[in-house]
Formats: structure tokens, sequence, C-alpha cells
């Protein structure tokens, strides 16, 4: 069946450093993949989609790597400020009839002054 | 900027009750969907609609019903509340097209079966 794994753990790191979250999947082939943010008590907010052919975005701070072979995404965001404290979410979608996504459970960020 | 907004923030049901959730989304966005959030588990999809009057099951679509009678109003229906349904619950919207729109989310109502 098809599987989103992100890492369950949060990750603590130090203001000004680069966090790096991972998004591994399985028996699932996803023409593009989107990251969004969510914040306690709060809907998940849109950052960045990747497709399939590209290997990498990026938008302001923030990069992501899109790995087919590896069936891998990496979401990177540099100069971390306690602002971006949040939960990250990874969503696959197939890109052929009706969009549905399909979401990992998300990994916390917390970033330390 | 796109709005989706959720009838109730918290919500306290007794097993056995009928529940509506209510998501309006004001951007003439096609696309709706139906999400709940629970702990370990990610954002797992009860029902989604492409149109007015037009529903399909998601992945966990058992003991929920909903309704979309107008394009900007997608209703979830819990028919007989269970304790196995207290989660988070999340409504979201979309442009229709490729496959690779954006869903946009509204605040989530969080909803207590006693």
């Amino acid at each position: 069946s098809q599987k989103i794994e992100q890492n369950s753990e949060a990750l603590n790191i130090q203001e000004g450093k680069t966090a790096t979250l991972t998004c591994n999947y399985t028996n699932y082939s996803p023409a593009y993949l989107q990251w969004y943010r969510q914040d306690p008590g709060r809907g998940p907010v849109f950052l960045l989609l990747i497709r399939e052919n590209e290997k990498e975005k990026r938008k302001e701070r923030l990069k992501v790597t899109f790995d087919t072979t590896l069936k891998q995404s990496l979401f990177h965001i540099t100069a971390s400020q306690p602002a971006d404290s949040a939960t990250y979410l990874c969503a696959l979608g197939r890109g052929t009839g009706f969009q549905k996504l399909v979401f990992g459970t998300g990994t916390r960020l917390l970033v330390s002054p | 900027d796109v709005k989706v907004t959720q009838s109730s923030r918290y919500l306290v049901k007794r097993t056995g009750e009928k529940v509506f959730l209510e998501c309006v989304q004001d951007m003439d966005h096609e696309n709706m969907f139906w999400y709940r959030q629970d702990p370990g588990l990610g954002l797992r999809l009860i029902y989604f609609s492409y149109d007015v009057k037009m529903k399909e099951k998601g992945d966990i679509p058992e003991g929920y019903s909903v309704s979309r009678e107008k394009k900007e109003r997608f209703s979830l229906i819990l028919e007989s509340a269970s304790t196995n349904q207290t989660s988070m619950y999340l409504c979201a919207s979309s442009l229709p097209g490729g496959g690779e729109e954006t869903q946009y989310f509204g605040p989530g109502t969080r909803l207590l079966v006693l």
C-alpha cells in the first residue's frame, strides 16, 4: 500500500541554522509534491510545489528537492527563525484525473532563539 | 486572499447525535474536500466534491455523508456520532485543472464526541 513517511520526532534547531525535513514515499509514483505548513489549531497553508521533472525549487529562505529515484523530498529552511516553528506536511499528487493529495503525518520543527 | 471558513472551531456532541459541519469558501472554487486529522495518522480524506451536487468517497467515508447544494458550501454530516469520530476536521477547496492545484484549508473544527 502507499506509504508516506515523515519523521515523527520533532526537529529542534538553533536560530540561524538550516532546518532539513525529509519526506519519503513507497508504492507511489507522484507527478508532483507539495509542502504545507501547519500551526497549532490551524489548517495547513501551502508553501511550495515541485514537479517530478524538477530537481529543486526555491522560494525565499525555502528550498525543496525531489529525487524520484530515491523516492524522497527534502525541505530546507535556511537562516531559520523562531517564527518558523510549526509542523510541516508533505503531500503527493498524481497529476492526472481528479486532484487528490495524499498527505504525510508531518514533522514538527522547533527553532530556539 | 482565498478564505475558507468552518462553522465552528470547537464542538462537543453526544454519542448518537447527528452532527453537521459546515464549510464555506469565497473564491468560486469547484473542488472541495473534507479531511480528518488524527495524531500519528495525518490528514485522511473523507469525501470530496468537484461540482455542485457531485460527491465522491475518499479514503475513510464510513460513518459520514456530505452535501453540496451550492458551489461555495460543502457540508459534512455525521449521521450518528460515535466516540471514534472525535477528531480535528478540516475543509479545503481548490480550483479545477491539471491536478497540481493548491488546496486552501479552513481553520478546522475540533469535535469531541462523548
